[in-house]
């Protein structure tokens, strides 16, 4: 199995600016992903972390809002930019793999717990 | 729009009993299924998961049913533990790449 860590694990933020969520997992893995859990909703896809190249975002999503690096394999961020209260919520990285591995086997990350004032 | 439903936010059961979480889906496509189990201040773990290929799937206390022609999955738990009380989400899969999510429904098993 792969365990990934994410920081920070919570932050309080003023609006207008930008956090940076760190996510690191202890084996190489094929696909990481972004998710948002806001408060009573589901896991929504945000973005998948492609290695070396621009993130595929899913609809309503945009680079500039959402930027996404992932230089290697195990290690991938996400940046809030400009941050309103609207953006408040749990964000989770993912990760599935190695190559294959069992298709249902993808991990999450504690979460980053982001509330914005 | 929401291809993958839990429909019930919570449910209690008391402890011993037999707990099922349902899920309905309405992409033909989706081939794959999972159950993942979510603790507070934790990441969604990985629970069961069943092939379209298949109606059941067992693992120790718990089992995945899956009616395909209704489009429909549950998650039956027995018996139930209060380490069970968790949030439970229900995913599928159709391409390999993203899985999506159902809203999640909140157990409490009571002792």
């Amino acid at each position: 199995s792969a365990v990934i860590s994410q920081k920070p694990s919570r932050d309080i933020c003023q609006r207008g600016t930008s956090l940076t969520i760190q996510c690191q997992v202890d084996s190489q893995v094929t696909m990481m992903f972004w998710y948002r859990q806001q408060p009573g909703q589901s896991l929504t896809l945000i973005a998948t972390a492609n290695q070396g190249s621009e993130a595929t975002y899913e609809s309503g999503f945009v680079i500039d809002k959402f930027p996404i690096s992932r230089p290697n394999l195990t290690f991938s961020t996400l940046t809030v930019s400009n941050m309103s209260p609207e953006d408040s919520s749990i964000y989770l990285c993912s990760a599935r793999g190695p190559e294959g591995a069992y298709r249902g086997t993808q991990y999450f990350g504690p979460g980053t717990r982001l509330l914005v004032l | 729009d929401q291809q993958v439903k839990q429909n019930s936010p919570s449910l209690s059961v008391q402890e011993g009993r037999i707990s099922i979480l349902n899920c309905d889906y309405t992409n033909s496509m989706f081939d794959y299924f999972l159950w993942y189990k979510k603790y507070p201040a934790e990441g969604p773990t990985f629970l069961i998961s069943i092939s379209s290929i298949k109606d059941k799937n067992e693992d120790g206390r718990f089992t995945v049913f899956l009616n395909k022609s209704a489009k429909h999955l549950s998650l039956h738990i027995v018996p139930s533990q209060p380490g069970d009380s968790a949030v439970y989400f229900c995913a599928a899969d159709g391409d390999g790449n993203q899985f999506y999510f159902g809203t999640g429904t909140s157990l409490t098993v009571i002792p």
